[in-house]
């Protein structure tokens, strides 16, 4: 079974510069999540879609940052304009869902390490 | 509001030791609990979970107990091998009053180092 593909693994970018992240979860995941991890920290939700349809951007600043799931599958997470306090690694996570609810085992993607300068 | 903590970054156990990594919770409405493991430049990866009914769960080495008066998890390694150096997160889903799917909360982690 493949896991879940992220792209790119590394970009370096200047301050208000943008950038997108690409990711493909596990075939027949519903659910699909992008997390935002600075140095030092614990993964931050940043959304979370259910098939094509957000539940939860509530930790998105949306005023930069913007995701979309098209067809339910694959998902681009795009910030634009960066800042330098957007360095961190960006992980996308995909999970069965039943019922609605999240069972809690999600498998994540290697990451895409973005640095801002 | 940090649900989930970890007070260790990190925790240096000699190798076939007992390594104990500690979380506490603050939401006694949590339905279970989850350790995740991460080595460097990779994803996290899913360890071991415990429902809020039980006070133990066991896996190979890996044994979680819950303490629900304390708020109190922890996640035993016994014994510790090399391999088990990584950062260790302990999770938790939950259920904003505005939605009605849960999501996954993680603590900060806390490195561990087996030393030989």
């Amino acid at each position: 079974e493949a896991g879940v593909a992220q792209s790119p693994r590394y970009k370096i970018i200047e301050k208000r510069q943008s950038v997108a992240f690409w990711c493909n979860p596990i075939s027949g995941h519903a659910t699909l999540y992008w997390y935002q991890q600075i140095l030092g920290q614990g993964p931050k939700l940043l959304i979370q879609f259910q098939n094509n349809g957000v539940v939860d951007d509530s930790q998105l600043p949306k005023d930069r940052f913007s995701a979309e799931r098209l067809k339910g599958v694959d998902s681009t997470l795009k910030i634009q304009p960066a800042k330098l306090e957007d360095s961190a690694v960006y992980l996308c996570a995909s999970s069965l869902d039943y019922g609605g609810r999240v069972t809690g085992e999600l498998f994540f993607g290697e990451g895409s390490r973005l640095t801002v300068l | 509001d940090q649900q989930v903590k970890q007070n260790s970054p990190s925790l240096s156990v000699q190798e076939g030791r007992i390594s104990i990594l500690n979380c506490d919770y603050t939401n006694s409405m949590f339905d279970y609990f989850l350790w995740y493991k991460k080595y460097p430049a990779e994803g996290p990866t899913f360890l071991i979970s415990i429902s809020s009914i039980k006070d133990k769960n066991e896996d190979g080495r890996f044994t979680v107990f819950l303490n629900k008066s304390a708020k109190h998890l922890s996640l035993h390694i016994v014994p510790s091998q090399p391999g088990d150096s990584a950062v260790y997160f302990c999770a938790a889903p939950r259920v904003p009053h505005y939605s009605s799917a849960s999501k996954i909360i993680f603590g900060s982690g806390t490195r561990l180092s087996i030393r030989p």
